[in-house]
């Protein structure tokens, strides 16, 4: 099946710094990439929207100086945190579509961020 | 919102019971699927159910969806402790974003 990796799996920085995460589409051509938030006990919430050669659109609050994304290739899309605080600590999952499967959206494992 | 809300929130049960969790949602969507969340890990796509069916199966699990009550179920049958985990469902809206509901946290006791 489809597959989606993230790397880092885990990453541990401190505040103030910035931290990149890729997502990659390992067997296919992602047209769109979406990237979510988990804190813990908590669902899944989705921070933006990206396709392939144009802007994100972010969802309401989510502030995008921020939360950078780059969606430059249709396998590659990366998440940058910038000046990271600890609040910004969470499990950053992202998912991509292309054209094919039975579901259309396949998700990374995702990638745990502790800011200290 | 368009969230789609899940009762209940913790079940606890013992090996070998049913577990039933429903969701709830308030949009419309073009279909809806169940994953699987173990602790800090990853999710795990269990099954989807497009707008225009009404129950699926995949081994041990039954989902069924109602687009007039705007409800869905997941039902599994003879659990094991394996099957401890969150269950989230997960809409697709005709906005084209996939969009989670808070899930439900199930303890399955050996």
């Amino acid at each position: 099946g489809a597959v989606v990796s993230q790397h880092p799996s885990r990453v541990i920085c401190k505040s103030g710094t910035s931290v990149k995460i890729e997502c990659r589409s390992l067997d296919f051509q992602a047209t769109t990439m979406f990237w979510y938030r988990q804190f813990p006990k908590q669902s899944l919430m989705l921070m933006a929207t990206s396709n392939e050669g144009s802007k994100a659109t972010y969802e309401q609050g989510v502030e995008k100086d921020k939360f950078l994304i780059n969606h430059a290739s249709l396998t590659l899309s990366t998440l940058t945190v910038t000046s990271a605080h600890p609040e910004d600590s969470s499990f950053y999952i992202c998912s991509a579509r292309g054209l094919r499967g039975s579901y259309e959206q396949y998700f990374g494992p995702g990638t745990r961020l502790t800011v200290t | 919102s368009q969230q789609g809300e899940e009762d209940p929130q913790a079940l606890s049960i013992q090996e070998g019971e049913n577990a039933t969790m429903n969701c709830s949602y308030k949009t419309s969507i073009n279909n809806l699927q169940w994953y699987r969340q173990n602790s800090g890990r990853g999710l795990v796509h269990l099954i989807l159910i497009r707008s225009n069916e009404r129950e699926k199966h995949s081994g041990r699990l039954r989902v069924t969806l109602d687009t007039s009550k705007k409800s869905s179920s997941l039902l599994i049958t003879a659990s094991r402790a394996a099957d401890t985990a969150s269950y989230f469902c997960a809409l697709k809206t005709s906005y084209d974003k996939v969009i989670f509901g808070p899930g439900t946290s199930l303890s399955v006791i050996p």
